[in-house]
């Protein structure tokens, strides 16, 4: 397997503009999750899927922050608008509902000026 | 929700020693707890995953324990070398919920 697949590795956007980060499981998870990471507060999870329903979006900042997972090979989350402060890296990680662990993706580091 | 600490922030040592890393969670409720590294702007590679009965984990030079009833994990690195400088993150997870809580890492440099 490839792992966890995200898209795209790097994105510089304007403030105020959209941006949808993406992301694909691993083959056969059933969990998935999406955290984001800065400097001063480490990684936060942000809202987690378990068999395409989120389960917990308390992390989710503000309104402006959506998460979806159509179909259990895809999720996006779409920053809207997006503002100077949602500068960060975006991890996508998923695992199965067994005893394995977590896999992470390589990140998504987005730049908001 | 567990809430987790890694105890030193950073720490330097020489080639060749031994160290030990520790991870604190407040949840005993643990499901499983997960070490990874980080290389500099990189993503996280998993390193061991310790489930809730088990004591812990080894591969290679390294070894994790869990201790459920202190709340603690510790990370042990044998014979450190400069390619094990990194940040090493310790991660938890509860019964009542199965996303992983991460502490903020420990920075750790290995000099020649």
């Amino acid at each position: 397997d490839a792992g966890v697949i995200q898209s795209p590795r790097h994105e510089v956007t304007e403030m105020g503009q959209e941006v949808t980060l993406r992301c694909k499981p691993i083959s056969g998870h059933d969990y998935l999750f999406w955290y984001r990471q800065t400097m001063m507060r480490g990684l936060e999870l942000l809202i987690y899927f378990n068999n395409n329903v989120p389960i917990d979006d308390s992390g989710m900042p503000e309104d402006r922050f959506s998460a979806k997972m159509p179909n259990a090979s895809f999720s996006t989350l779409k920053i809207q608008p997006s503002e100077p402060r949602d500068s960060a890296v975006y991890f996508c990680a998923s695992r199965d509902g067994g005893v394995a662990g977590y896999t992470f993706g390589s990140g998504t580091r987005l730049t908001v000026v | 929700k567990q809430e987790v600490t890694q105890i030193p922030a950073a720490l330097s040592v020489p080639e060749g020693e031994n160290l030990v890393l520790n991870c604190s969670f407040t949840d005993s409720a643990i499901y499983n707890l997960q070490w990874f590294r980080q290389d500099p702007g990189k993503g996280l590679t998993s390193l061991l995953l310790i489930q809730s009965s088990q004591r812990e984990q080894t591969s290679g030079r390294l070894n994790a324990s869990l201790d459920k009833s202190s709340g603690r994990s510790t990370l042990y690195i044998a014979a450190s070398q400069p390619g094990d400088s990194a940040t090493y993150l310790c991660a938890a997870s509860s019964n009542s919920g199965y996303a992983l809580n991460f502490g903020k890492g420990t920075s750790l440099l290995v000099t020649p």
